[in-house]
C-alpha cells in the first residue's frame, strides 16, 4: 500500500480557500490518475496524465486544476469549491501498457477525504 | 462509451459458504476488466484482472473471476467466504490512457 501515497489524508476547507492535494507514486509508472468517490455516485475519473501530458479531462469544473510536474508526482489544486465537492479523492498510477499487453493495472493511494464547508 | 453494472447493492453470505459478486459490462473493442476491494477509510486494492487468455482468472486472497463473453459478465467468486472478506467490491473496465470506468460497488457482508 505504500506504492502510492497521498497527502493530506483529511482536509477541511471553506468555499473561498485555496488548497492542493498531493500524490506521489514509487512504482516507476508512466501514467497517473485522479478519481472522485462521493457517497451518491460511482467512482468518477477526473483526469489522466500519460507521460506527464494530460490526456483526459472528464468534464471537470475549472475549480479543480491538476498539475503533473514529473511522472512520479501529481497535484490537484482546489479553489472556490462548493459543498457538493466534498468527497474522497483518490490518486492512482499504472503503466499505460501492461506486461501482457492491454492496460496496466492501476494502483491506488489511500485517498484524501475532503470536506467543503 | 463503456459502462459497468453491479446489480446488487449488498450481498450477504454465511462464513464458509461460496460467494459470488455480479458484474456485467458494455464496452466497444476488447474488454479489459478488473476487480478491486475497498475496506473502510482505505483506498482501492487490486484483486484481479482479465486482459486476454483463460476465462477463469485467479487473484489475491483466494478470489477468482469468470469472464463470459456471450453474457458480457465478469462475476467475482470465492469458494469459501471469510468474515474478513466483508468490504466494498468494485468491478471496472478500461484502463490505460482512458482511465477506468467503475460500477457502483457491492457491499459484501460475511456473517459468522
Amino acid at each position: 500500500e505504500t506504492g502510492v501515497t497521498q497527502t493530506p489524508r483529511h482536509l477541511v476547507m471553506g468555499m473561498t480557500n485555496k488548497k492542493s492535494l498531493k500524490c506521489e507514486q514509487h512504482l516507476g509508472h508512466n501514467a497517473m490518475y485522479w478519481y472522485k468517490q462521493s457517497a451518491k455516485k460511482p467512482l468518477e475519473l477526473m483526469f489522466v496524465y500519460n507521460f506527464k501530458e494530460q490526456t483526459e479531462n472528464n468534464s471537470v469544473p475549472s475549480r479543480f486544476s491538476p498539475e503533473c510536474p514529473n511522472s512520479s508526482h501529481l497535484f490537484l489544486h482546489l479553489h472556490t469549491l462548493q459543498p457538493e465537492d466534498s468527497a474522497l479523492y483518490l490518486c492512482a498510477s499504472s503503466q499505460v501498457v501492461g506486461l501482457a499487453g492491454g492496460p496496466g493495472t492501476q494502483y491506488f493511494g489511500p485517498g484524501t477525504r475532503l470536506t467543503v464547508l | 462509451a463503456q459502462s459497468v453494472a453491479q446489480p446488487e447493492d449488498q450481498v450477504n453470505v454465511a462464513e464458509g459458504n461460496p460467494l459470488t459478486v455480479k458484474c456485467t459490462y458494455s464496452v466497444s473493442g476488447n474488454p479489459y476488466l478488473f476487480w478491486y476491494v475497498q475496506y473502510p477509510n482505505r483506498g482501492l486494492q487490486f484483486l484481479l484482472k482479465y486482459i486476454t487468455g483463460d476465462n477463469l482468472v485467479k487473484g489475491s486472497y483466494g478470489f477468482e473471476a469468470e469472464f463470459n463473453k456471450s453474457q458480457t459478465s465478469f462475476h467475482l467468486k470465492k469458494p469459501s467466504a471469510l468474515v474478513s472478506d466483508s468490504a466494498l467490491y468494485f468491478c471496472a473496465a478500461g484502463g490505460g490512457a482512458d482511465g477506468l470506468t467503475f460500477g457502483k460497488g457491492t457491499h459484501l457482508i460475511i456473517q459468522p
